[in-house]
C-alpha cells in the first residue's frame, strides 16, 4: 500500500524543545501539503511544497515553524522550541493533480 | 476569501437510514472543488467524495453522494443505507485555487443499531 506516511505517529515534547515531523507522499506525487487540526476544530492549511520548493506558506506561523521537502527523502515539518499551543494534530496531504490524499497524522503533545 | 459552513455539530442517524450532511460555501471563483472527508475516531482522514464547480452532474461514490446546488452555493453529503461504521467527524472541504483546502468545523455522526 503506497499511501502517505506520516511518522512519528504521536510525539512527545516538553516545551522548548524541537519537534520534527516526516511525511512521505505516496508514490508518484510531488505535491505535499501540511495541515494542523487543534482539538475540536477543521484542519488548517500550513504550508504547500513541491521538490526543494515551498510554493505557499501563508498558513505557518511566522517564528519557530519551517517546512521542506528535499530533492531526496520525506517533506519535514519542524517546530523549534515548542509551546503547548502547538499541541495539535498535523496533516500530510499528498496530490498529483486535483485531490489531496492524507496521511494517518502526527499527534503532537507539548508538555 | 474561502469559506465552508457545516451548521450541524452533531447527527443521530439510524442504521440502514440515510443521513444528509449540510455544507454552504461562499467564494468569489468561477473555478472550484469540493471535497468531503471521513475522520473516524482513529484519527485519520480519508477522502470520500469530489465535485467540481463546472460538472454538470452531481458525484456519487458507492453509498455517497453530493447533492450541489451551485446556485444555492451548497454541497450537501448524502450517506445513503447507514452502516455503524458509518459513525464518524465528516468534513466538507473547498478548493479554489488547485491546492489549499479549506474545511469546514465539521459534522459529528452517530449511527444507531
Amino acid at each position: 500500500n503506497a499511501g502517505v506516511m506520516q511518522n512519528p505517529r504521536h510525539l512527545v515534547r516538553r516545551r522548548g524543545q524541537e519537534a520534527r515531523l516526516r511525511c512521505s507522499p505516496m508514490k508518484g506525487h510531488s505535491h505535499v501539503y501540511w495541515y494542523r487540526q487543534l482539538p475540536e476544530e477543521g484542519l488548517k492549511f500550513m504550508v504547500y511544497l513541491q521538490k526543494e520548493n515551498i510554493i505557499d506558506e501563508s498558513g505557518m506561523p511566522k517564528e519557530r515553524f519551517s517546512a521542506e521537502f528535499p530533492k531526496e527523502g520525506p517533506s519535514i515539518l519542524r517546530i523549534q522550541q515548542v509551546v503547548r499551543g502547538d499541541s495539535a494534530a498535523y496533516f500530510c496531504a499528498s496530490s498529483s493533480t486535483g485531490t489531496q490524499y492524507f496521511g494517518p497524522g502526527t499527534r503532537l503533545l507539548v508538555l | 476569501a474561502q469559506k465552508i459552513t457545516q451548521t450541524q455539530p452533531g447527527m443521530f442517524v439510524q442504521e440502514k437510514e440515510a443521513v444528509t450532511l449540510d455544507c454552504t460555501y461562499d467564494t468569489s471563483d468561477p473555478s472550484y472543488g469540493l471535497f468531503w472527508y471521513k475522520q473516524p475516531s482513529s484519527g485519520e482522514m480519508i477522502f470520500l467524495i469530489y465535485q467540481g464547480s463546472y460538472d454538470q452532474q452531481n458525484a456519487t461514490e458507492g453509498r455517497y453522494s453530493l447533492n450541489f446546488q451551485k446556485a444555492r452555493k451548497s454541497a450537501n453529503l448524502v450517506i445513503s443505507a447507514s452502516q455503524l461504521g458509518d459513525s464518524a467527524m465528516y468534513f466538507c472541504a473547498m478548493s479554489s485555487n488547485d491546492y489549499k483546502l479549506s474545511f469546514g468545523a465539521g459534522t459529528t455522526v452517530t449511527v444507531r443499531a
